[in-house]
């Protein structure tokens, strides 16, 4: 079974940092893109951020760029998100999923980021 | 940047009823259209890729059509567990930006 599994959400204050991790088993990790998803609740999903098999190609919604850092480790089937420089409008719930390049099939349960002073 | 417009935004109907949704486009996206449902409190579910291809265990009453800029997803006889939010996303160009539709809410009548 299919199973991603977020944690490293909580309440942070604006400019901070925040890293999040997504554990993942029942499939062969190292074989999948890797993303990220945002939400803010009422409103519709936001992608975030995509990385490839092996690490070696990433890309960001222009929102984030320069402020986050997707990474991966195949080794312990792990995916990261590195945030810096938080805001109040990073404030959502962030998923994990996995995929191929256009699309998103599994997705964790999600973890809660707030924003605020 | 692609933008996806869904109608309608809510929806109402019965068990039993059949129902349709649909997704534009602002370019053209060949078919690169994904279609989710979310339920309160969960995460979003893929249903249907590459505009017309069911997922794996998601039930034959569930369908997607078109290409390019419309697209359609159609589902036949609604079932209970069927009442949710349903969301459009392109995963158009190198890179994509997976932009999602603002949503359909579909409710009981």
């Amino acid at each position: 079974e299919v199973q991603l599994v977020e944690s490293g959400g909580g309440l942070v204050h604006p400019g901070g940092s925040l890293r999040l991790s997504c554990a993942t088993s029942g499939f062969t990790f190292s074989t999948f893109w890797m993303y990220w998803v945002r939400q803010i609740p009422g409103k519709g999903p936001v992608w975030v951020s995509a990385i490839n098999t092996d690490g070696s190609d990433t890309t960001y919604a222009d929102s984030v760029k320069g402020r986050f850092t997707i990474s991966r480790d195949n080794a312990k089937n792990t995916l990261s998100l590195q945030m810096n420089s938080l805001r109040a409008e990073d404030t959502a719930v962030y998923y994990c999923a996995r995929g191929d390049f256009s699309v998103h099939d599994y997705w964790g349960q999600g973890t809660l980021v707030t924003v605020s002073s | 940047d692609i933008q996806m417009t869904q109608s309608p935004s809510s929806l109402s109907a019965s068990v039993g009823d059949r129902v349709t949704i649909t997704c534009r486009a602002s370019q053209g996206i060949s078919t690169y259209l994904n279609w989710y449902q979310q339920k309160p409190g969960r995460a979003p579910k893929l249903l249907i890729y590459a505009a017309s291809s069911l997922h794996n265990g998601v039930p034959s009453r569930f369908s997607g059509s078109g290409s390019g800029t419309d697209f359609t997803l159609t589902i036949t006889s609604l079932q209970p567990e069927d009442f949710a939010t349903y969301y459009c996303q392109e995963s158009y160009g190198t890179p994509p930006t997976y932009t999602f539709g603002q949503g359909t809410n579909l409710d009981i009548k």
